[in-house]
């Protein structure tokens, strides 16, 4: 049974410049969410997405923006990249409406902003 | 919205002693209380868990304990080892569909 994949695992990108990450979900898991963890601090929440559309969101600018499949697959764009943006993204996956609604994370994708 | 404080933000032990973290959260509707473990480079994994409507909880060396009253909970790992050693992270969770709110973390180091 195949965890929570992120990809790509490292990117460098240079100010001003747009990314884009991807998160396939554990196995069936319709719920996904975002987190920004920079150096030596716990994850921020920036949104979560649930039948392909944002149910909530973090404080963040509307520069991140995201998009979730009919698979439940997600995708998390950056716009107009800072040095700031530079960080660890984690997509964690969960199952709404079971229990605890645990999540799963994923390995993450470290994103460098020069 | 929730604020979750986490202390302290390093702690040495030797092994086989104990470790306790603790963490304080704001929001009194918070009722689910997770705590993860992250390894240099890998990703949060949950070790232990605790509801609002539980006082305490254990799985072998590790316990968590919650005082709604005080919104407080702590985490206690007994008979520490080694492998113990990696940044442990508390969270808060006002709803099963809500966001998770991390404390800045513990970094645990284990002295063999």
């Amino acid at each position: 049974d195949a965890g929570v994949t992120q990809s790509p695992t490292h990117l460098i990108k240079t100010r001003g410049q747009q990314v884009t990450l991807r998160c396939s979900p554990k196995s069936g898991h319709d719920t996904v969410s975002w987190y920004q963890q920079a150096l030596g601090q716990g994850p921020q929440f920036i949104f979560q997405y649930y039948e392909e559309e944002e149910r909530q969101r973090g404080n963040f600018p509307d520069r991140f923006s995201g998009h979730q499949f009919p698979n439940y697959s997600s995708e998390l764009n950056v716009n107009a990249l800072l040095l700031g943006d530079s960080a660890l993204y984690l997509c964690a996956s969960s199952l709404t409406g079971q229990g605890s609604g645990e999540l799963f994370f994923g390995e993450g994708s470290r994103l460098t902003v020069l | 919205g929730e604020n979750v404080e986490q202390h302290p933000s390093t702690l040495s032990v030797q092994e086989g002693d104990s470790a306790v973290i603790k963490c304080t959260y704001s929001d009194s509707a918070s009722n689910y209380f997770p705590w993860y473990k992250q390894e240099l480079g890998k990703r949060p994994q949950l070790i232990i868990d605790i509801r609002s409507n539980v006082g305490e909880k254990k799985d072998q060396r590790i316990a968590v304990t919650l005082n709604k009253t005080a919104k407080h909970f702590s985490l206690h790992i007994t008979e520490t080892q080694p492998e113990d050693s990696a940044v442990y992270f508390c969270a808060a969770r006002g709803s099963t569909l809500g966001r998770l709110y991390f404390g800045r973390g513990t970094q645990l180091t284990v002295w063999p």
